[in-house]
Protein backbone atom coordinates (compact mmCIF):
# COMPACT_ATOMS: atom_id res chain seq x y z
CA UNK A 1 0.00 0.00 0.00
CA UNK A 2 0.78 3.63 -0.07
CA UNK A 3 1.44 5.90 3.01
CA UNK A 4 2.19 9.31 3.26
CA UNK A 5 3.43 10.99 6.85
CA UNK A 6 3.77 14.82 7.45
CA UNK A 7 3.54 16.71 11.02
CA UNK A 8 0.20 17.68 11.76
CA UNK A 9 0.52 21.26 12.75
CA UNK A 10 3.50 24.11 12.12
CA UNK A 11 3.68 27.45 13.49
CA UNK A 12 5.42 30.57 12.46
CA UNK A 13 5.78 34.11 12.42
CA UNK A 14 5.14 36.64 9.64
CA UNK A 15 8.46 36.86 7.58
CA UNK A 16 10.45 33.97 8.64
CA UNK A 17 10.90 30.63 6.73
CA UNK A 18 9.11 27.28 7.34
CA UNK A 19 10.00 23.66 6.20
CA UNK A 20 7.36 20.96 6.14
CA UNK A 21 8.62 17.43 5.58
CA UNK A 22 6.84 14.57 4.15
CA UNK A 23 8.05 10.63 3.95
CA UNK A 24 6.22 8.15 2.02
CA UNK A 25 5.97 4.62 1.43
CA UNK A 26 4.35 3.42 -1.79
CA UNK A 27 4.64 0.58 -4.45
CA UNK A 28 5.62 2.57 -7.77
CA UNK A 29 6.99 6.30 -7.59
CA UNK A 30 6.02 8.87 -10.15
CA UNK A 31 6.79 11.94 -8.60
CA UNK A 32 5.90 13.86 -4.93
CA UNK A 33 4.05 16.96 -5.44
CA UNK A 34 2.49 19.57 -2.94
CA UNK A 35 -0.74 21.43 -2.63
CA UNK A 36 -2.12 24.05 -0.94
CA UNK A 37 -5.86 24.43 1.02
CA UNK A 38 -7.20 27.46 2.39
CA UNK A 39 -10.10 27.28 4.66
CA UNK A 40 -13.10 25.90 2.96
CA UNK A 41 -11.44 25.94 -0.53
CA UNK A 42 -10.13 23.56 -2.83
CA UNK A 43 -6.85 22.22 -3.02
CA UNK A 44 -4.50 24.24 -5.41
CA UNK A 45 -1.23 22.85 -6.47
CA UNK A 46 1.98 24.31 -5.42
CA UNK A 47 5.09 22.37 -6.88
CA UNK A 48 6.15 18.94 -8.07
CA UNK A 49 9.09 17.06 -7.99
CA UNK A 50 9.93 14.11 -10.22
CA UNK A 51 13.79 14.16 -9.58
CA UNK A 52 16.14 13.97 -6.98
CA UNK A 53 16.77 17.82 -6.30
CA UNK A 54 15.50 21.23 -5.48
CA UNK A 55 12.58 23.09 -7.35
CA UNK A 56 12.08 26.83 -7.04
CA UNK A 57 8.66 29.01 -7.32
CA UNK A 58 9.11 31.91 -6.48
CA UNK A 59 8.67 31.89 -2.10
CA UNK A 60 8.08 28.37 -2.59
CA UNK A 61 10.65 25.46 -3.07
CA UNK A 62 10.58 21.81 -2.55
CA UNK A 63 13.02 19.24 -2.51
CA UNK A 64 12.99 15.42 -2.99
CA UNK A 65 15.22 12.44 -2.24
CA UNK A 66 13.87 9.56 -3.72
CA UNK A 67 16.83 7.26 -1.69
CA UNK A 68 15.54 8.55 1.60
CA UNK A 69 11.90 8.36 0.15
CA UNK A 70 11.36 11.86 1.75
CA UNK A 71 10.85 15.61 0.45
CA UNK A 72 9.97 18.78 2.10
CA UNK A 73 8.29 22.08 1.19
CA UNK A 74 9.84 25.27 2.33
CA UNK A 75 8.35 28.65 2.55
CA UNK A 76 10.13 31.70 2.69
CA UNK A 77 9.48 35.20 3.45
CA UNK A 78 5.80 33.76 5.36
CA UNK A 79 2.74 36.10 4.80
CA UNK A 80 -0.31 36.02 6.73
CA UNK A 81 -1.92 35.28 3.56
CA UNK A 82 0.10 31.22 3.94
CA UNK A 83 -2.06 30.47 6.82
CA UNK A 84 -3.76 27.13 5.40
CA UNK A 85 -3.42 23.38 4.87
CA UNK A 86 -0.37 21.85 3.18
CA UNK A 87 -0.56 18.46 1.09
CA UNK A 88 2.32 16.49 0.18
CA UNK A 89 1.03 13.68 -2.71
CA UNK A 90 2.65 11.01 -4.31
CA UNK A 91 1.45 9.15 -7.46
CA UNK A 92 2.00 5.52 -7.00
CA UNK A 93 0.95 1.93 -8.65
CA UNK A 94 2.54 0.79 -12.16
CA UNK A 95 2.42 3.62 -14.52
CA UNK A 96 2.21 7.68 -14.29
CA UNK A 97 -1.06 7.45 -15.05
CA UNK A 98 -1.78 5.86 -11.38
CA UNK A 99 -3.48 6.85 -8.49
CA UNK A 100 -2.50 10.18 -6.93
CA UNK A 101 -2.23 9.59 -2.65
CA UNK A 102 -2.29 12.44 -0.06
CA UNK A 103 -0.63 12.67 2.99
CA UNK A 104 -3.16 13.87 6.42
CA UNK A 105 -2.53 17.67 5.68
CA UNK A 106 0.08 20.12 7.66
CA UNK A 107 -1.61 23.18 9.02
CA UNK A 108 0.56 26.15 9.05
CA UNK A 109 -0.51 28.87 10.94
CA UNK A 110 1.33 31.83 10.37
CA UNK A 111 1.39 34.45 13.29
CA UNK A 112 2.26 38.52 13.14
CA UNK B 1 -12.61 27.78 -19.72
CA UNK B 2 -14.46 26.67 -16.55
CA UNK B 3 -12.30 24.24 -15.37
CA UNK B 4 -13.78 21.38 -13.20
CA UNK B 5 -17.15 21.95 -11.81
CA UNK B 6 -19.08 19.92 -9.58
CA UNK B 7 -22.83 20.52 -8.82
CA UNK B 8 -24.53 20.27 -6.29
CA UNK B 9 -22.40 22.19 -3.97
CA UNK B 10 -24.40 21.65 -1.06
CA UNK B 11 -27.04 18.21 -0.39
CA UNK B 12 -28.63 16.59 2.72
CA UNK B 13 -29.58 13.09 2.42
CA UNK B 14 -31.43 11.08 4.39
CA UNK B 15 -29.88 7.97 5.04
CA UNK B 16 -30.20 4.95 2.66
CA UNK B 17 -31.07 7.50 0.06
CA UNK B 18 -28.93 7.70 -3.31
CA UNK B 19 -27.83 10.29 -5.33
CA UNK B 20 -25.30 11.26 -8.15
CA UNK B 21 -22.60 14.21 -7.30
CA UNK B 22 -21.63 15.46 -10.91
CA UNK B 23 -18.35 16.59 -11.92
CA UNK B 24 -17.83 18.13 -15.31
CA UNK B 25 -14.09 19.36 -17.07
CA UNK B 26 -13.83 21.61 -19.86
CA UNK B 27 -10.07 20.72 -20.44
CA UNK B 28 -10.07 17.84 -22.51
CA UNK B 29 -7.80 16.34 -19.54
CA UNK B 30 -7.75 12.17 -19.34
CA UNK B 31 -7.29 11.57 -15.84
CA UNK B 32 -10.04 12.04 -13.30
CA UNK B 33 -10.70 11.28 -9.52
CA UNK B 34 -13.22 11.62 -7.03
CA UNK B 35 -11.66 12.29 -3.04
CA UNK B 36 -13.41 12.53 0.28
CA UNK B 37 -12.53 14.53 3.12
CA UNK B 38 -13.30 14.81 6.83
CA UNK B 39 -12.85 17.52 8.82
CA UNK B 40 -9.37 17.88 9.79
CA UNK B 41 -8.38 15.17 7.53
CA UNK B 42 -6.38 14.51 4.34
CA UNK B 43 -7.62 13.47 1.14
CA UNK B 44 -8.82 9.99 0.18
CA UNK B 45 -9.23 8.98 -2.73
CA UNK B 46 -12.68 6.87 -3.89
CA UNK B 47 -12.84 6.35 -8.09
CA UNK B 48 -10.54 7.55 -10.25
CA UNK B 49 -10.21 7.30 -14.03
CA UNK B 50 -7.65 7.38 -16.94
CA UNK B 51 -9.87 7.58 -20.05
CA UNK B 52 -13.85 7.29 -21.08
CA UNK B 53 -14.86 3.31 -20.23
CA UNK B 54 -11.73 3.29 -17.94
CA UNK B 55 -12.06 3.53 -14.21
CA UNK B 56 -10.04 2.05 -11.46
CA UNK B 57 -10.83 1.99 -7.18
CA UNK B 58 -8.85 4.39 -4.87
CA UNK B 59 -8.06 3.96 -1.12
CA UNK B 60 -11.95 4.07 0.16
CA UNK B 61 -13.98 2.87 -2.98
CA UNK B 62 -16.89 1.25 -0.68
CA UNK B 63 -20.47 2.25 -0.67
CA UNK B 64 -19.52 4.34 -4.11
CA UNK B 65 -19.79 3.59 -7.94
CA UNK B 66 -18.77 5.67 -11.01
CA UNK B 67 -18.61 5.63 -14.76
CA UNK B 68 -16.92 7.80 -17.37
CA UNK B 69 -19.05 7.53 -20.37
CA UNK B 70 -16.69 10.48 -22.02
CA UNK B 71 -13.61 12.65 -21.58
CA UNK B 72 -15.78 15.68 -19.85
CA UNK B 73 -18.11 13.97 -17.04
CA UNK B 74 -17.19 11.35 -14.51
CA UNK B 75 -20.20 11.16 -11.85
CA UNK B 76 -20.31 9.85 -8.16
CA UNK B 77 -23.17 7.54 -7.30
CA UNK B 78 -24.04 7.03 -3.75
CA UNK B 79 -25.82 3.76 -3.89
CA UNK B 80 -27.82 4.23 -0.21
CA UNK B 81 -26.00 7.11 1.81
CA UNK B 82 -25.06 6.50 5.13
CA UNK B 83 -23.77 8.97 8.04
CA UNK B 84 -20.63 7.89 7.38
CA UNK B 85 -20.46 9.46 3.69
CA UNK B 86 -21.07 12.90 5.37
CA UNK B 87 -18.05 14.75 3.86
CA UNK B 88 -17.03 17.09 1.55
CA UNK B 89 -16.42 15.53 -2.19
CA UNK B 90 -13.44 16.66 -4.38
CA UNK B 91 -13.42 16.11 -8.20
CA UNK B 92 -10.01 16.50 -9.75
CA UNK B 93 -8.70 16.58 -13.06
CA UNK B 94 -5.74 16.40 -15.41
CA UNK B 95 -3.80 15.59 -18.28
CA UNK B 96 -1.86 12.12 -18.39
CA UNK B 97 1.04 13.85 -20.22
CA UNK B 98 2.64 17.30 -20.47
CA UNK B 99 1.27 18.63 -17.53
CA UNK B 100 0.22 15.68 -15.61
CA UNK B 101 2.31 16.59 -12.60
CA UNK B 102 -0.76 18.98 -11.63
CA UNK B 103 -4.08 18.37 -10.60
CA UNK B 104 -6.97 20.67 -11.09
CA UNK B 105 -10.07 20.25 -8.03
CA UNK B 106 -13.00 21.36 -8.69
CA UNK B 107 -15.23 23.64 -5.76
CA UNK B 108 -16.40 20.33 -3.66
CA UNK B 109 -20.01 19.13 -2.73
CA UNK B 110 -20.55 19.81 0.94
CA UNK B 111 -22.99 16.53 1.61
CA UNK B 112 -24.62 15.63 5.18
CA UNK B 113 -26.34 12.22 5.94
CA UNK B 114 -29.06 12.44 8.52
Amino acid sequence: GQSLEQPSEVTAVEGAIVQINCTYQTSGFYGLSWYQQHDGGAPTFLSYNGLDGLEETGRFSSFLSRSDSYGYLLLQELQMKDSASYFCAVRAGSSNTGKLIFGQGTTLQVKP
Amino acid sequence: NAGVTQTPKFQVLKTGQSMTLQCAQDMNHEYMSWYRQDPGMGLRLIHYSVGAGITDQGEVPNGYNVSRSTTEDFPLRLLSAAPSQTSVYFCASSPTSGRAKEQFFGPGTRLTVL
